[in-house]
């Protein structure tokens, strides 16, 4: 078992509507939780962090983090078609070393 | 500020030729970081300097992937010889001070992509 997963998509949702990406990680000693925003053919850039469970708002951003199911959750209101990117979950591992996950692929369609 | 600068920005080569990529990360960062990501996958750790020193190179196929970074500035990955599965995204990202306690954030540059014929 990989220790971040994430469902690849393509998502595809129309403008405005609120987008759930999702992933799942296998060690419940993981304490840091983040997600990257990786636009085409460019490097992937931090959107939020958090540590431990519970949420973490920004702007339009919501990232959520439930320990007991190991489910990581990030929400995305208002959804414009600049959001068009894949979206990495990340995590710090035993050694201090972000493990990925495989990105998921966002349209927003205007 | 100046991002992470990365060249060449492609680069096509046949199998068992060599390559190699240039990272000039942010002024200042001492942490250097090489991740290989293949189409599809997220980025993959190969490589991690603090200054000048290697400080985890655990996923580096040491066989065909060598890096430096001379005087803990910028850094240069090379691959020889090259095979079909290393083409890939060759993304180098830097942070201030790579410390672990986790609120170190990664700045990447826009990665050279490799194609391996």
């Amino acid at each position: 078992q990989k220790e971040v997963e994430q469902d690849p998509g393509p998502l595809s949702v129309p403008e405005g509507a609120i987008v759930s990406l999702n992933c799942t990680y296998s060690n419940s000693a993981f304490q840091y939780f983040m997600w990257y925003r990786q636009y085409s053919r460019k490097g992937p850039e931090l959107l939020m962090y958090t540590y431990s469970s519970g949420n973490k708002e920004d702007g339009r951003f919501t990232a959520q983090v439930d320990k007991s199911s190991k489910y990581i959750s990030l929400f995305i209101r208002d959804s414009q078609p600049s959001d068009s990117a894949t979206y990495l979950c990340a995590s710090l591992n035993r050694d201090d070393k972000i493990i990925f996950g495989k990105g998921t692929r966002l349209h927003i369609l205007p | 500020e100046a991002g992470v600068a990365q060249s060449p920005r492609y680069k096509i080569i046949e199998k068992r030729q060599s390559v190699a990529f240039w990272c000039n990360p942010i002024s200042g960062h001492a942490t250097l970081y090489w991740y290989q990501q293949i189409l599809g996958q997220g980025p993959k750790l190969l490589i991690q300097f603090q200054n000048n020193g290697v400080v985890d190179d655990s996923q580096l196929p040491k066989d065909r992937f060598s890096a430096e970074r001379l005087k803990g500035v910028d850094s240069t990955l090379k691959i020889q010889p090259a095979k079909l599965e290393d083409s890939a995204v060759y993304l180098c990202a830097s942070s201030l001070e790579g410390r672990s306690e986790g609120d170190e954030k990664l700045f990447f540059g826009s990665g050279t992509q490799l194609s391996v014929l």
